[in-house]
């Protein structure tokens, strides 16, 4: 079982619409999760992270987990073109396992 | 402020030819320090790390090495580039340990022709 799986999608939606991308995880011990957004070309920059379980709010995003059931989630509102990327979840000790990232399209 | 830099930004070698990439950080001391690769569409591969001067974690088996002369330079390497060594490299660094929140370069783009 692979420790962190998330899935690559693609995933299109329409301008305005709710994401939801999610991940799960094998390892309860984690405690810190984190949501990466990669533009094509570009490295990833962190864009949210949360410790434990909770929700995390920062604008249109929101970071969820939930460790019961070891769910990673991001949800994005009003979604816009300039989302479009790819979305990768990370956890874990050192080093940080990632997942295999969901590549996000907001049609327009 | 804390700042990595990464280069060269892209990068276009024949096979058979070294490869020498540098990571640098700024503003930070002691940071664990990561390479990864990033082939097209694909997830990222945790190639090497460090933890500190000297002390690198290989990943991977293959045709790179990694060494880190200083604090804050991580360098990847190669003696002769196959074909298959194309992607995407990127350095990444920690400096809060105990949340191991990572923050990456803006990456080399290797084309091995």
């Amino acid at each position: 079982q692979k420790e962190v799986e998330q899935d690559p999608g693609p995933l299109s939606v329409p301008e305005g619409a709710i994401v939801s991308l999610n991940c799960t995880y094998s390892n309860s011990a984690f405690q810190y999760f984190m949501w990466y957004r990669q533009y094509s070309r570009k490295g990833p920059e962190l864009l949210m992270y949360t410790y434990s379980s909770g929700n995390k709010e920062d604008g249109r995003f929101t970071a969820q987990v939930d460790k019961s059931s070891k769910y990673i989630s991001l949800f994005i509102r009003d979604s816009q073109p300039s989302d479009s990327a790819t979305y990768l979840c990370a956890t874990g000790n050192t080093p940080l396992v990632f997942g295999k990232g969901t590549r996000l399209s907001v049609i327009a | 402020s804390q700042t990595i830099h990464q280069w060269p930004a892209t990068l276009v070698q024949p096979v058979g030819s070294p490869l020498s990439l540098e990571c640098t950080v700024e503003g930070t001391s002691n940071p664990n320090l990561y390479w990864y690769r990033q082939a097209a569409g694909r997830g990222l591969q945790l190639l090497f790390y460090s933890v500190g001067i000297g002390q690198i974690s290989s990943e991977v088996p293959q045709n790179l090495s990694a060494s880190r002369p200083q604090d804050r330079q991580f360098i990847l390497s190669s003696k002769k580039l196959l074909l298959s060594d194309s992607g995407f490299y990127l350095c990444a660094w920690v400096a809060d340990l105990a949340k191991n929140i990572q923050y990456f370069g803006a990456g080399t783009r290797l084309s091995v022709l």
